[in-house]
């Protein structure tokens, strides 16, 4: 198994452009999420989904949009970057059943807007 | 907003000695899970305690819990350079998403 993949793992744009990060798992995992971590903030999450067809947001979702069309994938949009979002994304999964919920993470993406 | 509080935010000791890190949370649980992250990398999961259990060990790591005072440490023996990492508790209740602390920046100096 993969595990967790994230694409890029390096981005840089500038303000205004638009991009997706790529998340994808091969663990059938139903609960797929996005965090991102800042110097001192720890992660906070973004948005996360339950399984195919449902997205709900986190903490601090304003200015990204998520979907989830396959159990597999989960794709996160930036329509219009902006400096504040200069930060390290990660996207983790877990079963979303029973007792056990350790999440694999991902290994990140490293985001810099100009 | 974040439910885990690691205590202290940094620590540095000398190989071979060891390490705790404590967890303080805010609301009812069903477990407490506790995860390394090395520089520049995803965070990898360590052990996880159930909300009925109050110790559990892997290894070199023993977790406790204490529902009561809604508390957690990590305690790391024989510390080694490779522990060298941060460390993050996280929160579980139900199907709710994980709720991760700002963690704990251990060095562990040889």
């Amino acid at each position: 198994n993969a595990g967790v993949t994230q694409t890029p793992k390096f981005q840089v744009l500038k303000t205004g452009q638009s991009m997706t990060l790529q998340c994808a798992q091969d663990m059938n995992h139903e609960y797929m999420s996005w965090y991102r971590q800042d110097p001192g903030m720890g992660l906070r999450l973004i948005h996360y989904s339950v399984g195919a067809g449902i997205t709900d947001q986190g903490e601090v979702p304003n200015g990204y949009n998520v979907s989830r069309s396959t159990t597999e994938d989960f794709p996160l949009r930036l329509l219009s970057a902006a400096p504040s979002q200069t930060s390290v994304y990660f996207c983790a999964s877990r079963e979303l059943a029973g007792r056990y919920n350790e999440q694999f993470f991902g290994p990140g993406t490293r985001l810099t807007v100009l | 907003s974040q439910q885990g509080e690691e205590d202290p935010q940094a620590l540095s000791i000398q190989e071979g000695e060891n390490a705790t890190m404590n967890c303080s949370y805010k609301t009812s649980i069903n477990n407490l899970q506790w995860y390394r992250q090395n520089s520049g990398r995803g965070l990898v999961h360590l052990i996880l305690i159930r909300s009925n259990e109050r110790e559990k060990h892997s290894g070199r790591l023993r977790v406790t819990l204490d529902t009561s005072k809604k508390s957690s440490s990590l305690l790391i023996t024989a510390s080694r350079a490779a522990d060298t990492a941060s460390y993050f508790c996280a929160t579980a209740s139900g199907n709710t998403p994980l709720v991760f602390g700002k963690g704990t920046r251990l060095s562990v100096i040889a």
